[in-house]
């Protein structure tokens, strides 16, 4: 079964500067989906990024940046000129298949001003 | 406004009860999922459907029920067998294909006591 693992509980970053998220998977597959997602403390869901496993190229969204290691199943995320508003719970996830999404833990960074 | 509504966004209910948690969406998604969130752990799938009137269960589905007799609709009801049922509840559509992230509704906190 594939999981997926964010090792690091809790991060903190101070505004402005650039943090790094951790997110690493088991999997057997080769043809998969990786993503972020982002929970404010509202606990809405929201997609921040995407990483297709076939593309060797790293995604980039505005300030959100992944560095994607395939054989190291390696997918951390990465938050450039941080701001108030992204303090939240962050989610890796992995997907293979229609139906097959499974969730990290969890990280939960702390913004401070 | 195209999205996902969960209602109601509290629910109370004394154990030994059954409680349906609804879930609509208009954004004319095939697939509906339904998520369990517990303190310090990820999302985890309790049912999910790809199309009207099929469903099938997903990893922690004893104690839960589904229907989907329309596109839209994708209600849970949380019977009284499930052991442990407060948590957050969490509903999610997604068009076909692996690639497509999955969009989130806002949530139901469900608390039994």
């Amino acid at each position: 079964a594939q999981t997926v693992t964010q090792s690091q509980p809790e991060m903190s970053v101070q505004e402005a500067e650039t943090v790094t998220l951790s997110c690493t998977y088991d999997t057997s597959e080769s043809d998969y989906y990786l993503f972020w997602y982002k929970q404010p403390p509202s606990r809405q869901m929201i997609l921040v990024i995407r990483q297709e496993a076939y593309k060797q190229q790293n995604a980039t969204e505005n300030r959100f940046s992944v560095n994607f290691q395939k054989a190291a199943k390696s997918f951390s995320l990465k938050i450039s000129d941080s701001q108030l508003g992204d303090a939240a719970m962050y989610f890796c996830a992995y997907r293979r298949g229609h139906n097959d999404m499974r969730f990290g833990a969890g990280t939960r960074l702390t913004v401070k001003p | 406004d195209g999205g996902i509504t969960q209602s109601p966004k509290y629910l109370f209910r004394k154990e030994g009860q059954n409680v349906t948690l609804s879930c609509e969406q208009n954004l004319n998604h095939d697939a509906m999922y339904w998520y369990r969130q517990d303190p310090g752990q990820g999302l985890r799938l309790i049912y999910y459907s790809q199309i009207v009137n099929d469903f099938q269960k997903g990893d922690i589905a004893e104690g839960y029920s589904v229907s989907r007799e329309k596109k839209e609709s994708f209600p849970l009801t949380v019977t009284s067998a499930q052991k442990n049922p407060t948590a957050f509840y969490l509903c999610a559509s997604s068009d076909p294909g692996q690639g497509v992230g999955q969009y989130f509704g806002p949530g139901t906190r469900l608390t039994v006591t």
